[in-house]
Formats: C-alpha cells, sequence, structure tokens
C-alpha cells in the first residue's frame, strides 16, 4: 500500500543531543511537511518541502532544520534538543495534480520524542 | 488571536448521542473548510472537507459551514464508541499549507 512511514516511532534523548527523525513516502507526491502536536496546541507547521530543491520554513522552524534527500524521503533534524522539543513528531505529504482535494495531506503515523 | 479557535475538550457522550465538534476562524479569505480525524497513536485522516458555505452529509457525518460569522461545525448522528477520537479543523492557507485547530477530544461512552 502507498504510505507514509516514520523512523524512529518514539525516541528518548538528552538534552544537547543531535537527534534526526526521518519520513519517506510511496505515495509519489511531491510536497512534504513536517509538524509537531502538542496538547492544547494543535498541529503547528516546521518546514515544508514542493520538491528537492525547495525547503520553506514553517511557524515555528527555530531549533531545526531539514533535508530533502529525494522526492520520497524529507528527514527533520535538532541539532542540539531541549526538553521544549518534547512532542509528537508528524510527516505528511500532498499531491498538487488535478483532480486532488485542495491540499489535502496524508499524515505518517508519528514519531513521539522525549528530550530529558 | 489564533487563526483558527477550536474548544479542545475534552467532550464525553453517551453511545447514540448527536455531537457538536466545532471552530471558528479569523481569515475571511479560507474557501475550504476541513475535518480531520485522529486517532489515539495515529496520525490526522482526512474526514470530510467542505467548500464555502453550506452543508454536506457523509453517512453520520454533516459538515457545516457559516462564512458570515466565521464559524464551522461537525455534526456526527448515532455515535458510535468508534467514533471516539481528536477532531482538527484546517483550512488551506494559500496553496502552501494548512492552518489546523487545537483538536477536540471526544469520548463515546457505550
Amino acid at each position: 500500500d502507498a504510505d507514509v512511514t516514520q523512523t524512529p516511532r518514539n525516541r528518548i534523548t538528552k538534552t544537547g543531543k543531535r537527534i534526526m527523525l526521518e519520513c519517506s513516502q510511496t505515495k509519489g507526491h511531491d510536497r512534504m511537511y513536517w509538524y509537531r502536536q502538542d496538547p492544547g496546541l494543535g498541529l503547528r507547521l516546521i518546514y515544508y518541502s514542493f520538491d528537492v530543491k525547495d525547503i520553506n520554513k514553517g511557524e515555528i522552524s527555530d531549533g531545526y532544520s531539514v533535508s530533502r534527500q529525494a522526492q520520497a524521503k524529507f528527514s527533520l533534524s535538532l541539532e542540539s534538543a531541549i526538553p521544549n522539543q518534547t512532542a509528537l513528531y508528524f510527516c505528511a505529504t500532498s499531491d498538487t495534480g488535478q483532480g486532488k482535494v485542495y491540499n489535502e495531506q496524508f499524515f505518517g503515523p508519528g514519531t513521539r520524542l522525549t528530550v530529558l | 488571536q489564533k487563526e483558527v479557535e477550536q474548544d479542545p475538550g475534552p467532550l464525553s457522550v453517551p453511545e447514540g448521542a448527536i455531537v457538536s465538534l466545532n471552530c471558528t476562524y479569523s481569515n475571511s479569505a479560507f474557501q475550504y473548510f476541513m475535518w480531520y480525524r485522529q486517532y489515539s497513536r495515529k496520525g490526522p485522516e482526512l474526514l470530510m472537507y467542505t467548500y464555502s458555505s453550506g452543508n454536506k452529509e457523509d453517512g453520520r457525518f454533516t459538515a457545516q459551514v457559516d462564512k458570515s460569522s466565521k464559524y464551522i461545525s461537525l455534526f456526527i448522528r448515532d455515535s458510535q464508541p468508534s467514533d471516539s477520537a481528536t477532531y482538527l479543523c484546517a483550512m488551506p492557507q494559500g496553496a502552501q499549507k494548512l492552518v489546523f485547530g487545537q483538536g477536540t477530544r471526544l469520548t463515546i461512552n457505550p
């Protein structure tokens, strides 16, 4: 099945460590997104990419970086993790093709990150 | 003020009840209105969407948009325990991204 996968699903790390979250998709979509979800705050956009050469900051990009290694792969890095980056992280994809629901996004299962 | 406001709940109702979930928004340029459903330990999935004002029905679910009041609703009839989830409203902001509400956590009790 065409899908969006995220690795790892759970991660516990310490303050100051570098960590990478990975996202892969087999949907053939051109657009990919990284969100974080916190209780009471909903989903907030960190970065998004419309193709391999296009990377854009979202509303909360400070402390994060991304890499679009291929159309199907989009990774999120925390260069020096801090406790307030403890959250649920989601990768999503969307397709700009004709006949598609306007900006419908398809989400991965999420990565639960804890920074101690 | 957030562009999209949604009461995070939690909301707990008995099985069979009619559920009403709501969002308000401030940007009058929003044209599409989406509802995502998120089960525990899963990513959100699109449940329904509407364009502009009016109602849209899909089985037990009805999405309603009132652009004059900047208010959208999702109604669930004959609610089932399997409807227990977090429901998020979302609106496309241009062609780039979605703006999400905070999500309402709903529990349907058997």
